[in-house]
This record gives C-alpha cells, structure tokens and sequence, in this order.
C-alpha cells in the first residue's frame, strides 16, 4: 500500500489537555498536509508544511516535519470538545494526496 | 468563494448498474481531484483533471472513469457497480497558480446493494 501510518489509531482526552498524532511516510514529498474529518463528511484542510521546513503553527496547531525519517506529527493543544474527529495526514509529491491511516480523536468535555 | 460542492450526496443502486457523481469546484479553481475512502482501503486517490485532461490516475480499474468540462466541474462515472465501490467518493478542488492545499467538498456516499 502507499499509505502512510499514523499513531495512535485512537485517542481519548479530556477538555484543556494536548493530542499529539504521528504521522510516517514512504516516499520523498514536496510537502505533507493535516486534514480533519467530522462523522464520515468531508475533510477539512487545517494546515500545510513544505520539505524544506521544519515546524509550523496555526492557532492552537502545532506541526513538525523530519524529511530524514519520513514522519511529521500535529499537535494540539488545549483541545476542546469540538475537536473530536479523525485526523489524517497527507503526502503530496506528484500532484496527488497519499493519505494516511488516521487517527480517531475523541476530547471529552 | 464558495467551497466545493458535490450531488448526489448520498446514492443507492444494485450491482451491476452504473453510476455518475457531480463535482463542481471552487469558483477559479481548474483542477479537480476525486478520491475514494473506505473503511477497508482508508482514502484513496482516483484521479485528477486539469483543463478537461486527465492528468493524474490512481490504481483503479478501467470501470472508474471521470471527465471535466470547460467549466472545470466534473463528473465521474463508475460502471458495473460492485459491493466493493460503496464507499464516500470525495472530490477536490485546487487552484494551480501555486496552492497546494486541495479544498474538499462534503462527498457523496454511494451504497451498492
């Protein structure tokens, strides 16, 4: 499969905790993308980070990207109810998406 | 703008029959890409079109087929239905002026009986 993996497949939290997913990869990219996913509906672009950097945040995200060993991972903090959905990491080096696994969070209040 | 906007949303046939899904992109935005997510195969890539060419073609057999018009909206098309393509078929816009995020729309949940 081209896939990538994430870890955890599940995670539980509560409210005012972080989540920290992992995300690994096989080929060489020109940047990895983070998406979200609520219940089965379309997925939401939350953010962008190219081969040539290293981390980058928006808002309450956080994402690291080490090119070396092919992973990245997202995280974010103080988490809120609303953040429970599944999240999904995304290659693209040929015009394509190569999607991971995901990771199923759930933030309970 | 508005976002990515795809009909049917949800689709019920029987094996064998044939099936057409609409995408229509971001106003602007010239390349579409459509995906299919299953519980089994996660998210997968089906292929992208660009000024009405196929540009981009995942591992799919021939049955899946898709076509973009002048407009930029698309259409794919998946003939001979099997139990195996019921699925939430995703569709993505993208302006190629050098944006990499693809923007997607709701998705359709096609069901094969």
């Amino acid at each position: 499969s081209q896939q990538g993996e994430e870890d955890p497949q599940a995670l539980s939290i509560q409210e005012g905790e972080n989540a920290t997913m992992n995300c690994s990869y096989k080929t060489s990219i020109n940047n990895l993308q983070w998406y979200r996913q609520n219940s089965g509906r379309g997925l939401v672009h939350l953010i962008l980070i190219r081969s040539n950097e290293r981390e980058k945040h928006s808002g309450r995200l956080r994402v690291t990207l080490d090119t070396s060993k092919k992973s990245s991972s997202l995280l974010i903090t103080a988490s809120r109810a609303a953040d429970t959905a599944s999240y999904f990491c995304a290659t693209d080096n040929t015009d394509k998406l190569i999607f991971g696994t995901g990771t199923r969070l759930q933030v309970f209040p | 703008k508005a976002g990515v906007t795809q009909t049917p949303r949800y689709l019920i046939k029987t094996r064998g029959q044939q099936v057409t899904l609409s995408c229509s992109p971001i106003s602007g935005h010239r390349s579409v890409s459509w995906y299919q997510q299953t519980p089994g195969q996660g998210l997968q890539f089906l292929f992208e079109y660009f000024s009405e060419t196929q540009r981009n073609k995942g591992n799919f057999p021939g049955r899946f087929s898709g076509r973009q018009f002048s407009n930029s909206r698309s259409e794919m098309n998946v003939s001979t239905l099997e139990l195996g393509d019921s699925a939430l078929y995703l569709c993505a816009s993208r302006n190629t002026g050098g944006e990499e995020t693809q923007y997607f729309g709701p998705g359709t949940r096609l069901l094969v009986l």
